[in-house]
């Protein structure tokens, strides 16, 4: 089983400032497998990004994803209010699909 | 409109069971492959079950193998989650999700239906 592992747990920042969130994995994933979710209180996931660097549909520019092998980044260039939230990443490579454990970024103001 | 919506969730006892089920629309059901998500109160999300589009190939998670069974009902646009023997760890939101073809993320998710297993 592959395990991902994010940092940091949590991140505080204001908006317009720059996010950068980094999931690690146990092993390589395959072929960039790796995708970005974003989770609201009481919200089902969104996806943001998918083969490590691809842009879900609609998903607004200012997030990036980059990486591969055992390292992934998630970029969010100008925080916006409504992106404060948690952040998953997941490997879909192998089975079983896994999870990071989140990583919540925090309005600082 | 591309829609998921879960049902059959609720309170169940120890070693009880539940059928939660997938209604989906908007799209054709019949090419996606599916899975189940869950997740704990406060907790993270576990990945749970995953079926193919034609059911010939099926993936559990290890904490529910032997205890769970994913199926779908293609004519009915549907899939369904079987849940015998629950444990108090079930307890959770359970979601559905479609795969995105051909990368395998999963692109469209239910809003979750709530299962509880206490006396």
């Amino acid at each position: 089983e592959i395990v991902l592992t994010q940092s940091p747990g949590t991140l505080s920042l204001s908006p317009g400032e720059r996010a950068t969130l980094s999931c690690r994995a146990s092993q390589s994933v395959s072929s960039s497998y790796l995708a970005w979710y974003q989770q609201k209180p009481g919200q089902a996931p969104r996806l943001l990004i998918y083969g490590a660097s691809s842009r879900a549909t609609g998903i607004p520019d200012r997030f990036s994803g980059s990486g591969s092998g055992t390292d992934f980044t998630l970029t969010i260039s100008r925080l916006e209010p409504e992106d404060f939230a948690v952040y998953y990443c997941q490997q879909y490579g192998s089975s079983p699909w896994t999870f990071g454990q989140g990583t919540k970024v925090g309005n600082q103001t | 409109e591309v829609q998921l919506v879960e049902s059959g969730g609720g309170l169940v006892q120890p070693g009880g069971s539940l059928r939660l089920s997938c209604a989906a629309s908007g799209f054709t059901f019949s090419s996606y492959s599916m899975n189940w998500v869950r997740q704990a109160p406060g907790k993270g999300l576990e990945w749970v079950s995953y079926i193919s589009s034609s059911s010939s190939t099926i993936y559990y998670a290890d904490s529910v193998k032997g205890r769970f069974t994913i199926s779908r009902d293609n004519a009915k646009n549907s899939l369904y989650l079987q849940m015998n023997s629950l444990r108090a760890e079930d307890t959770a939101v359970y979601y559905c999700a479609r795969v995105l073809p051909p990368q395998d993320a999963f692109d469209i998710w239910g809003q979750g239906t709530m299962v509880t297993v206490s006396s």
